[in-house]
């Protein structure tokens, strides 16, 4: 069974960064394909973009262009995800889960337990 | 305002059939599967369909999708209470993005 194990809560100011981890277990990491999205409180779901950690392939949704990293640490299984530049609208519930068929897909059967990162002053 | 479009809200008793549509277009429903997921209040989301019509591990065959054209139906049968919850529908976007619909909550009344 895939487990998915995300990092805490955050409390960010604006204009710094944020970095959520997101461990995998129960699986093969290195073939998987990890996803972030986000969800605003009381909003809905919004796909930030997606890492194949074997090959370091990187997909970002064109909004976050510039402001998010994914990277993946293959030797302990964990997936990051940077965000820079933080404003109140960044805060949300961040969510990693596994892709099923690639990094251009929105099929997720497992996810992480989505920590609230919440900016402000 | 979300590229998919569902109804904010949909409601139904114990026991009856309610649908909730997702509407796109041509670049993402019309060219790509629809996936449907389940997300229970506080919790992660949980894929329900997938692929259009087909049903994830431990979904009992209440639910169920369908897709034409560029709209996509989420339908579930005999419904009970604890189905109440917050349903999205999710697509691939040829523009290379994944997209969701702004999500329907259900009201099991």
């Amino acid at each position: 069974q895939v487990q998915l194990l995300q990092s805490g809560a955050e409390v960010k100011k604006p204009g710094s960064s944020v970095k959520v981890s997101c461990k995998a277990s129960g699986g093969t990491f290195n073939s998987s394909v990890i996803a972030w999205l986000r969800q605003a409180p009381g909003q809905g779901l919004e796909w930030m973009g997606g890492i194949i950690p074997f090959f370091g392939i990187t997909n970002y949704a064109q909004r976050f262009q510039g402001r998010v990293t994914l990277t993946a640490d293959e030797s302990t299984g964990t997936a990051y995800m940077e965000l820079s530049s933080l404003r109140s609208e960044d805060t949300a519930f961040y969510y990693c889960a596994r892709a099923v068929g690639g990094v251009r897909g929105v099929m997720f059967d497992y996810w992480g337990q989505g920590p609230l990162v919440t900016v402000s002053s | 305002q979300s590229v998919l479009t569902q109804p904010p809200s949909a409601s139904g008793t114990p026991g009856q059939r309610v649908t909730i549509s997702c509407s796109g277009s041509r670049s993402n429903i019309g060219s790509n599967h629809v996936h449907w997921y389940q997300q229970l209040p506080g919790t992660a989301p949980k894929l329900l369909i997938y692929k259009n019509n087909k049903r994830a591990s431990g979904v009992p065959d209440r639910f169920s999708g369908s897709k034409s054209g560029t709209s996509a139906s989420l339908a579930i049968s005999g419904l009970r209470s604890e189905d109440e919850a917050d349903y999205y529908c999710a697509a691939w976007d040829d523009s290379l993005s994944g997209l969701f619909g702004g999500g329907t909550k259900l009201t099991v009344l």
